[in-house]
């Protein structure tokens, strides 16, 4: 079955410094590859997906990640990070031989003035 | 468009007690799922619906049960809730037929204790 890891709880940085939020994953084929956003009290918002083509994925708000295969990682990242970038980040694999995805425990992001 | 709407927002059980969750999309989606949120634990599915008239198991199926009312209404049942339900619940719905690409959307969420 698939997995997916976080390996941070919490990642901290200012305002205006590049961020990096790391993914790693386990599939058994070829992953299908999402980023999720959760605001406070509020549900999960689709930033965006890796399916296939080029490694390099831009999403809402200025947000890329880097499918990288033989890391098996998919890192979300922003080159300016912005204080109301501050919520909770979660990544999420499908297999294509599977229906249900599987979501990273989440990291969360502060970013501070 | 309200996108997808889930009611009740808070919720208090007694143990054993019985209780639906409501969920309702207007984007016209064939998929709709049901996740739970644990801290600590990310998101895990519970039921989903591939298209109308269809239900399947997720991660953690025990102690619940679904129905797809029509395309739009999709619900989750908890017979006989147990403490170890308390959590918060979500339901999304995707814009493919279940489908490994599928984008899902998500709803504000219920936030149940169950005592």
């Amino acid at each position: 079955a698939q997995s997916v890891a976080q390996p941070e709880d919490q990642v901290n940085v200012a305002e205006g410094n590049p961020l990096t939020v790391k993914c790693t994953y386990s599939v058994s084929g070829n992953p299908y590859l999402f980023w999720y956003v959760q605001y406070p009290n509020r549900g999960l918002q689709f930033l965006l997906k890796y399916i296939t083509g080029d490694n390099l994925v831009k999403g809402s708000y200025g947000f890329e990640a880097e499918f990288n295969k033989s890391q098996t990682s998919f890192h979300l990242k922003k080159p300016s990070a912005l204080v109301s970038d501050s919520a909770l980040y979660f990544c999420a694999v499908r297999d294509p031989l599977w229906n249900d995805m599987r979501f990273g425990a989440g990291t969360r992001l502060t970013v501070k003035p | 468009n309200a996108g997808v709407t889930q009611t009740p927002k808070f919720q208090v059980l007694k143990t054993g007690q019985s209780m639906t969750l409501q969920c309702a999309q207007d984007m016209n989606h064939n998929s709709m799922y049901w996740y739970r949120q644990d801290p600590g634990m990310g998101l895990r599915l519970i039921y989903y619906s591939a298209s109308e008239g269809t239900t399947d198991k997720g991660e953690v199926p025990n102690g619940y049960n679904v129905s797809r009312l029509n395309k739009r209404e999709f619900s989750l049942r908890l017979e006989s809730a147990a403490p170890s339900q308390t959590s918060v619940y979500f339901c999304a719905s995707g814009t493919s037929g279940g489908s490994s690409t599928d984008t899902q959307y998500f709803g504000p969420g219920t936030r149940l204790t169950v005592l």
